[in-house]
C-alpha cells in the first residue's frame, strides 16, 4: 500500500528566509509525487510533481522539490519565503503498480507560516 | 481557476437528510475525482470515475454514493446523513483516469462545505 507521511505539522519561517516542508513516502515500486498548496477557503493548487528524470523540480511561485530515492524522500523547498505563502501545504504519491488505478494518497498536511 | 466548478458552496441540513453534490470538470477531463477533508480525518480518496464509470473506490461509506453522466459532470449523493458527515467535498479532475495517466495531476474545484445539524 502506499502512504506518505508528513511530520511537521506547522512550519514557521521568517519572510526572505529559504523554506522547507518535509514529505517522505512509501511504495512497492517507483513513486509519482505531488505537492499541492491549499490556501484558507480554496480548494488545492497544483503545485509541481516528480515522475522521472531530474531529481530537482521546479514548480509553481517559485517552489522546487528535490526527489531523493534512497531517502524515500521529496521536500517542498523555496529560497526566499513570502508572507503570501502562507498556507497549508500536501503531499501526495502515487503507485503505478497499486492496482493500475490513479488514485492519489496525501499526507495530512503541514501548515507554513511566513512571518514579516 | 482550476476550471473545476462544484455547487453548491455551502450546504446546511439537518441528520437523516440526503443531499446531491454537483461537480463539473475541466473542459476535456474525462476522470472526477470525490474527497472528504475534515480536521480529525484529514483529506480522503472518496471515489473516481472515468468516463461514466467507477474505476476506484476509496474510504466511502456505503450511505454515499456518485455517479458521473454523459456529459461528464458528476454527483455526489450523501444519504442519512450524521454530524460526523460534515467536512469539506471536493471534486477534482484529470486528463486520463486509467493505466495511462499515472503523470497526470488532478485539479480541484473549491469545493463544498457540508454542515450537518
Amino acid at each position: 500500500a502506499q502512504s506518505v507521511a508528513q511530520p511537521e505539522d506547522q512550519v514557521n519561517v521568517a519572510e526572505g528566509n529559504p523554506l522547507t516542508v518535509k514529505c517522505t513516502y512509501s511504495v512497492s515500486g517507483n513513486p509519482y509525487l505531488f505537492w499541492y498548496v491549499q490556501y484558507p477557503n480554496r480548494g488545492l493548487q497544483f503545485l509541481l510533481k516528480y515522475i522521472t528524470g531530474d531529481n530537482l523540480v521546479k514548480g509553481s511561485y517559485g517552489f522546487e522539490a528535490e526527489f531523493n530515492k534512497s531517502q524515500t524522500s521529496f521536500h517542498l523547498k523555496k529560497p526566499s519565503a513570502l508572507v503570501s505563502d502562507s498556507a497549508l501545504y500536501f503531499c501526495a504519491v502515487r503507485d503505478p503498480l497499486n492496482s493500475g488505478y490513479s488514485t492519489l494518497t496525501f499526507g495530512k498536511g503541514t501548515m507554513l507560516l511566513v512571518s514579516p | 481557476d482550476s476550471g473545476v466548478t462544484q455547487t453548491p458552496k455551502h450546504l446546511i441540513t439537518a441528520t437523516g437528510q440526503r443531499v446531491t453534490l454537483r461537480c463539473s470538470p475541466r473542459s476535456g477531463d474525462l476522470s472526477v475525482y470525490w474527497y472528504q477533508q475534515s480536521l480529525d480525518q484529514g483529506l480522503q480518496f472518496l471515489i473516481q470515475y472515468y468516463n461514466g464509470e467507477e474505476r476506484a473506490k476509496g474510504n466511502i461509506l456505503e450511505r454515499f454514493s456518485a455517479q458521473q453522466f454523459p456529459d461528464l459532470h458528476s454527483e455526489l449523493n450523501l444519504s442519512s446523513l450524521e454530524l460526523g458527515d460534515s467536512a469539506l467535498y471536493f471534486c477534482a479532475s484529470s486528463v486520463g483516469g486509467f493505466l495511462d495517466s499515472y503523470s497526470y495531476e488532478q485539479y480541484f474545484g473549491p469545493g463544498t462545505r457540508l454542515t450537518v445539524t
